[in-house]
């Protein structure tokens, strides 16, 4: 149980262009979704929490108008880097709560994104 | 600003020896204590959780200690194998806030 998947696993597109990631909660209803950046041996960095219906909430130092995050249903979050650079390539790594923000996060595969 | 360290950043042990991975915290009011195994390019699998009153969580050939006084987490793994190899991550939520705080992480080698 506690499955969560992202898609797609890695995409590479031309600086400019917008990509969609998505986050999904197979096996349970997602309250809350968490999107984390990593950078190559880095920490993971919290960059949004989403709650299904409401807008995001976002950290310090994270563009909302870059990394639009849109929470629809209890099942998915999508995150949407908009005019991608080169800078932004990253690894993108969403989790998602049950049943409560300080309960058990699951973590999806992550997403590597690569701008060129 | 919750921080968190580990050390060492890398570490590299032959087959059958035990592992010793360390975390520490600045803030010791903490809700809960995880530790994480992430391999290359993947995303975070979840070893153990650790509440703000327990001393200690174990499964199998893990064991993690606590001691949130010291802002002090010890992951031990024993009798490491080559399926060991990943890089393990603590992370802590602090008691007034819902956000995990990761530390940069601890990568394992365990040579065959």
């Amino acid at each position: 149980g506690a499955v969560v998947s992202q898609h797609p696993s890695r995409v590479i597109c031309k600086s400019g262009t917008s990509v969609k990631i998505e986050c999904r909660s197979l096996d349970f209803q997602a309250t809350t979704m968490f999107w984390y950046r990593q950078f190559p041996k880095q920490s993971l960095m919290l960059m949004a929490t989403s709650n299904e219906g409401s807008k995001a909430t976002y950290e310090q130092g994270v563009e909302k108008d870059k990394f639009l995050i849109n929470h629809a249903s209890l099942t998915l979050s999508t995150l949407t880097v908009t005019s991608a650079h080169p800078e932004d390539s990253s690894f993108y790594i969403c989790s998602a709560t049950s049943s409560g923000t300080t309960d058990t996060q699951y973590f999806g595969p992550g997403t590597r994104l690569t701008v060129l | 600003k919750q921080e968190v360290t580990q050390i060492p950043a890398a570490l590299s042990v032959p087959e059958g020896e035990n592992l010793v991975l360390n975390c520490s915290f600045t803030d010791s009011a903490i809700y809960n204590l995880q530790w994480f195994r992430q391999d290359p390019g993947k995303g975070l699998t979840s070893l153990l959780l650790i509440q703000s009153s327990q001393r200690e969580q174990t499964s199998g050939r893990l064991n993690a200690s606590l001691d949130k006084s010291s802002g002090r987490s010890t992951l031990y793994i024993a009798a490491s194998q080559p399926g060991d190899s990943a890089t393990y991550l603590c992370a802590v939520i602090p008691v007034d806030d819902y956000k995990l705080s990761f530390g940069a992480g601890t990568t394992v080698t365990v040579r065959a």
